[in-house]
């Protein structure tokens, strides 16, 4: 069956600039997670979603992230007033139910870059 | 911030090889995972351990985990070239949400 998908899997923007990046989850899979990777690092967790509600946003950075996922599937992270320091890896994942039960199945990840 | 650190940073071997990478992590867990990255994109799950738990095999993959040193371990046998890539070990921090360390760059040299 179809893995995670994300879109677009390059974003190249400038500087000030407001971006959304797409998660098309694993069908049935109620948990969704972003992550974003910059070079050399681990994946470094954003938000986790239950379902439609966010269950966990302690790793937005500041209030210029933002994600949703109105219907429990597909997921969106909108980043307000792009900077330069936002460039990295963003990966999204999947699974079953919690992380900590399950393992995440991940998508191929969006680069952004912020000129 | 990243819950765990992985040694070496980097380690180079002739294919055949064993490979062993090592996860120190700071709090309790429910379980740990190890996941491998192949040119920096989408990562693929290996093998989860869960804290009750103290080895795991699943093919060439060993997996060790020791609660008490907050350490598990990851050997690879008789490598190939194919496992050339960056491995993760990730903990659950006793929560809903995965916590990355900082990864091992293993290249396997033909």
């Amino acid at each position: 069956g179809a893995g995670v998908s994300q879109t677009p899997s390059n974003k190249v923007t400038e500087k000030g600039k407001y971006v959304e990046l797409r998660c098309d989850p694993i069908s049935g899979h109620t948990a969704l997670y972003w992550y974003r990777q910059s070079l050399g690092q681990g994946p470094e967790f954003l938000i986790y979603f239950q379902g439609t509600g966010a269950a966990d946003d302690s790793g937005l950075p500041n209030d210029r992230f933002f994600a949703v996922r109105p219907e429990g599937s597909v997921s969106t992270l909108k980043i307000q007033r792009t900077e330069r320091g936002d460039s990295a890896v963003y990966l999204c994942a999947s699974s079953l139910e919690r992380a900590s039960v399950n393992e995440q199945f991940f998508g191929p990840g969006t680069r952004l870059t912020v000129l | 911030s990243q819950q765990g650190e992985e040694d070496p940073q980097a380690l180079s071997i002739q294919e055949g090889e064993n490979a062993t990478m090592n996860c120190s992590y700071k709090t309790s867990i429910n379980n740990l995972q190890w996941y491998r990255q192949n040119s920096g994109r989408g990562l693929v799950h290996l093998i989860l351990i869960r804290s009750n738990e103290r080895e795991k095999h699943s093919g060439r993959l060993r997996v060790t985990l020791d609660t008490s040193k907050k350490s598990s371990s990851l050997l690879i046998t008789a490598s190939r070239a194919a496992d050339t890539a960056s491995y993760f070990c990730a903990t659950d921090g006793d929560t809903d949400k995965l916590i990355f360390g900082t990864g091992t760059r293993l290249q396997v040299f033909p």
